[in-house]
């Protein structure tokens, strides 16, 4: 079945830095990749959507200028949490859509914690 | 806004006995739902789309509109089944999919 990777699988930072985190299809070309959050012992929330080529679509309440989407090529999409506190932290999934069935496949998630 | 809901956050029965894991959705349109399911130390992974009415590991689940339920069912519970279960629906916008809305799953314990 199609993959999807995240690096890195797990961080920790101080609080005011910034955060990149990528997600890649490994053996499909995505034009649409999403991104999830997941609080301890909740579902995940869609954050947003990303397209390749285009501004990323996002969901309401969450701060597009905080949390910062580039989908730059069809394998490869990064969320950048910019000036990260500590309510910041939180395990961060994206997924890829294949082209043909779009079904969504999962990365295995990043574990981001702000100190 | 669309919704799912999943009454169970907890359901434990014995192996060999049925499992039916409940999921009801609140969307005035057309959705398309989901099952998927996250083992251990593992990613989600999909079960089942209610569009391929497909069985898996003999998992079936059947739309019900009338109801807006989706209700996952298998008759006789392995051990492996154990895991945590999410029911998801996605909302087609402008012709493309879109991103997924979760419940918020149940976790499914397979006693020997």
């Amino acid at each position: 079945g199609a993959v999807v990777s995240q690096h890195p699988s797990r961080v920790i930072c101080k609080s005011g830095t910034s955060v990149k985190i990528e997600c890649r299809s490994l053996d499909f070309q995505a034009t649409t990749m999403f991104w999830y959050r997941q609080f301890p012992k909740q579902s995940l929330m869609l954050m947003a959507t990303s397209n390749e080529g285009s501004k990323a679509t996002y969901e309401q309440g969450v701060e597009k200028d905080k949390f910062l989407i580039n989908h730059a090529s069809l394998t490869l999409s990064t969320l950048t949490v910019t000036s990260a506190h500590p309510e910041d932290s939180s395990f961060y999934i994206c997924s890829a859509r294949e082209p043909v069935g779009e079904t969504q496949y999962f990365g295995p998630g990043t574990r981001l914690l702000v100190l | 806004a669309q919704r799912v809901t999943q009454p169970e956050k907890l359901l434990s029965v014995f192996k060999g006995a049925p499992v039916e894991l409940k999921c009801n959705y609140s969307y005035s349109g057309s959705p398309e739902l989901f099952w998927y399911v996250q083992y251990s130390r593992q990613r989600l992974q999909l079960l089942l789309r209610h569009i391929s009415r497909e069985s898996i590991k003999g998992f079936t689940a059947d739309l019900n509109k009338g109801e807006t339920s989706f209700h996952l069912k298998k008759p006789f519970a392995q051990e492996e089944d154990s895991a945590m279960y999410y029911c998801a629906l996605s909302v087609r916008a402008g012709g493309g999919a879109d991103g997924l809305t979760f419940g918020k799953g149940t976790h499914l314990i397979i006693q020997p």
